[in-house]
């Protein structure tokens, strides 16, 4: 079935470093997302990386799949306070042969301590 | 540079009320989708479009029907709200429906029913 499971909460203090995970099941997803929303905003999309590959570095984000185990992470250098927010992970799957559907985690709420 | 907007942001309704929840995109977009989202259940599937003049379902589709008369506007009416349907509406476009490309999304309508 399709599932992408996250863990709720995570804190950090500011300057750390944090890294937020997520399984999915569906192993032939072919691009898994980060989302990211803010309080009282839609979703903004952070990065995404193709399935075939392990990882994917821009700025301060760094995403690792680990296809095997179905496992993706995202890793967010010197954490600062503008990142608290709810961090969706989403893998696309076809959906009516004609549309990429996003099956969504449940969401991390990420705060960060000054 | 408005993106994907949605009007309202904030409706309150009594039980058996009807409502159409607009939401218009600038960027030439021909997939368009309407996601609700509930504590717990990140975003779920509602229906889509796969362009101008189509509509198809989603995942929970019941009690909500949709149109899409134009290709920048998607529009999603509750009939006879019911208080199941206190949620937080977002509509997302993509430029198409591959997996490869993103969906960009509005800030969101809060809708309670009592």
């Amino acid at each position: 079935g399709e599932d992408v499971e996250q863990s709720l909460f995570l804190s950090v203090r500011e300057g750390d470093s944090s890294v937020i995970n997520c399984t999915y099941t569906d192993s032939s997803s072919t691009y898994l997302y980060w989302y990211k929303q803010e309080p009282g905003a839609g979703l903004q999309l952070l990065t995404y990386i193709f399935s075939n590959m392990d990882m994917k570095q821009d700025q301060r984000l760094t995403v690792l799949l680990n296809k095997k185990d179905k496992h993706l992470s995202l890793r967010i250098a010197d954490t600062q306070t503008g990142d608290s927010a709810i961090y969706f992970c989403a893998e696309s799957m076809g959906y009516g042969g004609a549309t990429n559907k996003l099956i969504f985690g449940t969401g991390t709420l990420l705060a960060v301590q000054p | 540079n408005a993106g994907v907007t949605q009007t309202p942001k904030f409706r309150v309704l009594k039980t058996g009320q009807s409502m159409t929840l607009l939401c218009a995109q600038d960027m030439n977009h021909e997939y368009m989708y309407w996601y609700r989202q509930d504590p717990g259940m990140g975003l779920r599937l509602i229906h889509y479009s796969v362009g101008e003049g189509t509509t198809a379902k989603g995942e929970v589709p019941d009690g909500y029907n949709v149109s899409r008369l134009k290709k920048q506007n998607f529009l999603l009416g509750l009939e006879s709200a019911a208080p199941s349907q206190t949620s937080v509406y977002f509509c997302a476009s993509s430029s198409q429906g591959g997996s490869n490309q993103p969906q960009h999304f509005g800030d969101g309508t809060r809708l309670s029913i009592l």
